[in-house]
């Protein structure tokens, strides 16, 4: 089946500094993929969905300065979380859509924890 | 606003109880998709179901989904503590996109 690879699976930065997630498909290219953020015992929060080649489009709220969000290829997304404070500490999950269906497939999740 | 409106938001219960979690909108889905999600790990997908009316089986669980293919329910039977998670129902709509709309989740826990 479809395999997405999030990379790192957790990160402490200091403050202040930036700190980039990978998402990779590895089986399947992916024109477009999602990144969640969630808090301890509740739901996935969308934050912003990401277009090969193109800008991605940010939800309500999230600041697109803040969180950087590059899909260079079909089968790479990357987060970057820039100028991290602590209330940037979340555990954050990528999601790429397989295109042949209706399928959604889900990385293991990056806990970041910003001291 | 929240489009997709889970619950239970938490339950417990003892080993061999059946239980049912439900997901309800108003807005009609093209998909919707059932995920279960262990700490510190990504959702898992369970079923995705389609087709207005459709009930689909995994062992112990089933899966509904409404005629207007806005509601959706998941039937566990016998609960197990292994089934002991977070389930998360997520609709897409065609469009914007598909990008998935998620309810609040469902804290299970299946007690000895």
């Amino acid at each position: 089946g479809a395999v997405v690879s999030q990379h790192p699976s957790w990160v402490i930065c200091k403050s202040g500094t930036s700190v980039k997630i990978e998402c990779r498909s590895l089986d399947f290219q992916a024109t477009t993929m999602f990144w969640y953020r969630q808090f301890p015992k509740q739901s996935l929060m969308l934050m912003a969905t990401s277009n090969e080649g193109s800008k991605a489009t940010y939800e309500q709220g999230v600041e697109k300065d803040k969180f950087l969000i590059n899909h260079a290829s079909l089968t790479l997304s990357t987060l970057t979380v820039t100028s991290a404070h602590p209330e940037d500490s979340s555990f954050y999950i990528c999601s790429a859509r397989d295109t042949g269906g209706f399928g959604y497939t889900f990385g293991s999740g990056t806990r970041l924890t910003v001291v | 606003t929240q489009l997709l409106e889970q619950s239970p938001q938490f339950l417990s219960i003892q080993e061999g109880e059946n239980l049912t979690v439900y997901c309800n909108s108003s807005s009609v889905f093209s998909s919707l998709q059932w995920y279960r999600q262990e700490p510190g790990e990504g959702p898992v997908l369970l079923v995705t179901v389609v087709t207005g009316g459709e009930v689909k089986k995994l062992k112990r669980l089933t899966f509904q989904f409404g005629d207007a293919r806005k509601d959706s329910s998941l039937h566990i039977t016998a609960a197990q503590p292994g089934d002991t998670g977070l389930y998360l129902c997520a609709g897409a709509r065609g469009g914007s996109n598909y990008k998935l709309t998620f309810g609040k989740g469902t804290l299970l826990t299946v007690n000895p």
